[in-house]
């Protein structure tokens, strides 16, 4: 069954960086776009970045755009999110999901928690 | 990039409707038809319920239905259920990036 896992969340100081990694497994990786989406704690759901299935473009929230870098790596099923400069504002549980069209995020992983302390 | 806008909440009994409205401008909702639809209970991963306006994914009820006049896109849901009790999120694509809305918590009463 179609699975996604997120890794690499943690505490990290403003300022610094932390890479999110997004492993895939039961479905063909590279025939599918891939989004990172947000959510604040007891917050709303914020789009932050998308690559599409072949990794020739990506795309970047207004707020992330600059600090934050989208990549796959098809050999590994594997997406992540290489976020630096970070802000007390990047607090947020990080859902990797995979797309069937460019907003219909039909699977998500569990999430993985980014605390930035100041 | 600004949120949609979505009602903060909506309620109704079981076996009755509801409809969410998510306000956009021409430069997201009004100018595609890439409107999604999720459902998130507490602590769990968004779960798609519509995409591209009005299609349903596989295994999600015919219940829920989808529409779109101008810049305003709905979500329906018909014959309420308790475990339609969640909040509810509509996304559209705008240009290069997607915004998602503020959120509707349904309660089912």
């Amino acid at each position: 069954q179609v699975q996604l896992v997120e890794s690499g969340g943690g505490v990290v100081q403003s300022g610094r960086s932390l890479r999110l990694s997004c492993a895939a497994s039961g479905f063909t990786f590279r025939s599918h776009g891939f989004h990172w989406v947000r959510q604040s704690p007891g917050k709303g759901l914020e789009w932050v970045a998308a690559i599409w299935y072949d990794g020739s473009k990506k795309y970047y929230g207004d707020s992330v755009k600059g600090r934050f870098s989208i990549s796959r790596d098809d050999s590994k099923n594997t997406l992540y999110l290489q976020m630096n400069s970070l802000t007390v504002e990047d607090t947020a549980l990080y859902y990797c999901a995979r797309d069937i069209t460019f907003t219909g995020l039909d699977s998500w992983g569990q999430g993985t928690l980014v605390t930035v302390s100041s | 990039q600004s949120a949609l806008t979505q009602p903060p909440s909506a309620s109704g009994s079981p076996g009755q409707s509801v409809a969410i409205s998510c306000t956009g401008t021409s430069s997201d909702v009004g100018g595609y038809n890439y409107v999604s639809w999720y459902q998130q209970h507490p602590g769990k991963a968004p779960k798609l319920m519509i995409y591209d306006v009005t299609k349903r994914p596989s295994g999600v009820p015919d219940r829920f239905s989808g529409s779109k006049s101008g810049n305003t896109a709905s979500l329906t849901v018909s014959g309420l259920q308790a475990e339609d009790e969640a909040d509810y999120y509509c996304s559209s694509y705008a240009g290069g990036h997607s915004v998602f809305g503020t959120g509707t918590k349904v309660t089912v009463l």
